[in-house]
């Protein structure tokens, strides 16, 4: 098993341009989740995704888009990116029900000019 | 004044030495408690999840909580350098219908050989 996976590693974008975070996941997980990490600021909710066909505002969406492609993947997309998009992404998947334990992938760090 | 509190560090303590993190929160509708590490330029990963008050051991970690002071804490024994990490507390908030996880700003901890 993989785990969750994101594509790309690294990438850097200037002001304007858009571009798609991926996220799959191979554990069968119900419920798929975006956040950015950013120095003190800790660990932010950008949308997530209860389940397939669902998707909901986390705590910063603005400027985001998502879409739950099925129940493997999960995007995340940057229309027109802004240097306060600068930040580390990290997708995470946690099965239904039970524990609330979020399973992580290894994050893309995004660098806006 | 933040719903969970947690001091940033950074840590430096010697290799051996017995570790003490800690968080804080103040809402009582918090029910479940998780400890996650997070290694640099990595995404984080569970270490420990409880729930009731008192203390759960796993190996050299020890989750305490106790929840008549709103106030957790991770304990790491017999500290070795791998332990050097980002440690995040993350909390439930169960009200009615809805559950949100809440997470701490992460301590940074260097234990040095």
């Amino acid at each position: 098993n993989a785990g969750v996976t994101q594509t790309p590693k690294f990438q850097v974008l200037k002001t304007g341009q858009s571009m798609t975070l991926q996220c799959a996941q191979d554990m069968n997980h119900n419920s798929m989740y975006w956040y950015r990490q950013d120095p003190g600021m800790g660990l932010r909710l950008i949308y997530y995704s209860a389940s397939e066909g669902t998707t909901d505002k986390g705590e910063v969406p603005n400027g985001y888009n998502v879409s739950r492609l099925n129940k493997r993947e999960f995007s995340l997309r940057l229309e027109s990116a802004a240097p306060s998009q600068t930040s580390v992404y990290f997708c995470a998947s946690k099965l239904a029900g039970g524990r609330e334990t979020q399973y992580f992938g290894p994050g893309t760090r995004l660098l806006v000019l | 004044q933040k719903e969970v509190e947690q001091d940033p560090g950074p840590l430096s303590v010697p290799e051996g030495a017995i570790v003490s993190l800690n968080c804080t929160y103040s809402n009582s509708a918090f029910q479940y408690f998780m400890w996650y590490r997070q290694y640099s330029r990595k995404g984080p990963e569970l270490l420990m999840y409880t729930y009731s008050s008192g203390n759960k051991e796993d190996g050299r970690f020890t989750a305490q909580v106790d929840k008549s002071s709103k106030y957790i804490s991770l304990f790491i024994r017999d500290s070795q350098p791998s332990d050097s990490a980002t440690y995040l507390c993350a909390m439930i908030l169960n009200a009615g219908n809805n559950r949100k996880l809440i997470w701490g700003l992460g301590t940074s901890l260097a234990v040095n050989p």
